[in-house]
Parts: structure tokens; C-alpha cells; sequence
């Protein structure tokens, strides 16, 4: 089954109003990494959280990690019509030498100006 | 300056045939994925690449095929295809090695559809 399950699935906010969105996963993770994907394109890096780490800042991105709960969220501050996307968790297992990324459903964010 | 490019973008084609989808990288990466997202945008892993040695097949039907012939190269083989493929195929690279802290780089995708 799916590794990572992302919540909301959809979210439609107005521009410059926050948007947060979290993900739960079911299994022990080396670290765990948020992608964007726009329209009809490729997933785009954002940014990773190792196990050990709480928060993490990325300019107006914030991600926590509670790896008692399994979850992670992600923040966006001061949204723009340019954060329009879906935005994916990936835990990373590491095994054997190699990660594999495990992506859950995504969750569609809407900004409006 | 494309890191991670795919060919074609779009294909088309009847049940039962054969296509191919071809993946380039230019990144320098040693380690080359191939994932397949459905109708539901759910992203999953299909094979993984290391310096052109399969490290990963996720219990893929073995109508495809992947071939690296060398490590900035991963192309996928999908024989007899069937509706049931019909996706989006993204390809993508990372550093690889021994750190669990790679990000991975995405191609465009390319996306299937079968008739």
C-alpha cells in the first residue's frame, strides 16, 4: 500500500493567505522530502527532512516532522498564484546502499489572486 | 540546459503493440529511475538504475523492459501494451551512492495513452 497519504487532497486558498498541507506515513523512514509538480510537468525537489530533524526552513516553505506520529507537514507563507500545483511527500527508505522514494497521492493546491 | 529529458512526449498507439520511451540525463548522476503516475496522480516507482545495473523492479509485468546502456541513459521497452498502461511515465536521476540524501530530478514526463 501506499507509503505516504496526503491531506487535504484538494485546498483552494486566496493569494497571500497560508496553506498548509500533511502527510502520514506507516513506516520507519531515513528521511522524508516534498516535491511540486505544475500541470503537465515534472516533480520539482523542494525540500528534505532527515529522521533526526524537526523543522526545516526553505524561504517561505516550513516543514515539520513528528516521527512519533508518523507525519509531516508542509507550510506555505504568503501564497501566489505562482504555488498553484500538487504538492507529493516522499519517505525515503534506504536499503541495501540505495533510497527509494515512496510518493503519496498528492494534494492539489489552488491559489487564487 | 535540460537535466532530465524524455522522448517522446506524448504517445499514442493501438493494444498490442510495442513502444519504447527513451530517458537522458546529463546531470552526471549515477542512479536513474522510472516511474509510472495513473489517472489519480498516484507517483510509483517502477525500476531503479545504479552506473547501469538494475537495483530496483518493483513487481512490474514483464512486458517492460528497461535498458541503461550507460549511466546517463535509461530507456523503458513496453511490449504487448495494454489499456491498463495508459499514464504518465516519468524518468528521473540522482546522485546515488552510499548518502540516503539525495533529491531526485524529474523529466517532463511522457504520457501514454493506449486504444
Amino acid at each position: 500500500s501506499q507509503q505516504g497519504e496526503e491531506d487535504p487532497q484538494a485546498l483552494s486558498i486566496q493569494e497571500g493567505e497560508n496553506a498548509t498541507m500533511n502527510c502520514s506515513y506507516k513506516t520507519s523512514i531515513n528521511n522524508l522530502q516534498w516535491y511540486r509538480q505544475n500541470s503537465g510537468r515534472g516533480l520539482v525537489h523542494l525540500i528534505l527532512i532527515r529522521s533526526n530533524e524537526r523543522e526545516k526552513h526553505s524561504g517561505r516553505l516550513r516543514v515539520t516532522l513528528d516521527t512519533s506520529k508518523k507525519s509531516s507537514s508542509l507550510l506555505i507563507t504568503a501564497s501566489r498564484a505562482a504555488d498553484t500545483a500538487s504538492y507529493f511527500c516522499a519517505t525515503a527508505l534506504f536499503s541495501g546502499g540505495y533510497n527509494k522514494l515512496i510518493f503519496g497521492a498528492g494534494t492539489r493546491l489552488a491559489v487564487h489572486p | 540546459d535540460t537535466a532530465v529529458s524524455q522522448t517522446p512526449k506524448y504517445l499514442v498507439t493501438q493494444m498490442g503493440n510495442d513502444k519504447s520511451i527513451k530517458c537522458e540525463q546529463n546531470l552526471g548522476h549515477d542512479t536513474m529511475y522510472w516511474y509510472k503516475q495513473d489517472s489519480k496522480k498516484f507517483l510509483k516507482i517502477m525500476f531503479s538504475y545504479n552506473n547501469k545495473e538494475l537495483i530496483i523492479n518493483e513487481t512490474v509485468p514483464n512486458r517492460f523492459s528497461p535498458k541503461s546502456p550507460d549511466k546517463a541513459h535509461l530507456n523503458l521497452h513496453i511490449n504487448s501494451l495494454e489499456l491498463g498502461d495508459s499514464a504518465v511515465y516519468f524518468c528521473a536521476s540522482s546522485q546515488g551512492g552510499t548518502s540516503p540524501y539525495n533529491e531526485q530530478f524529474f523529466g517532463p514526463g511522457t504520457r501514454l495513452t493506449v486504444l
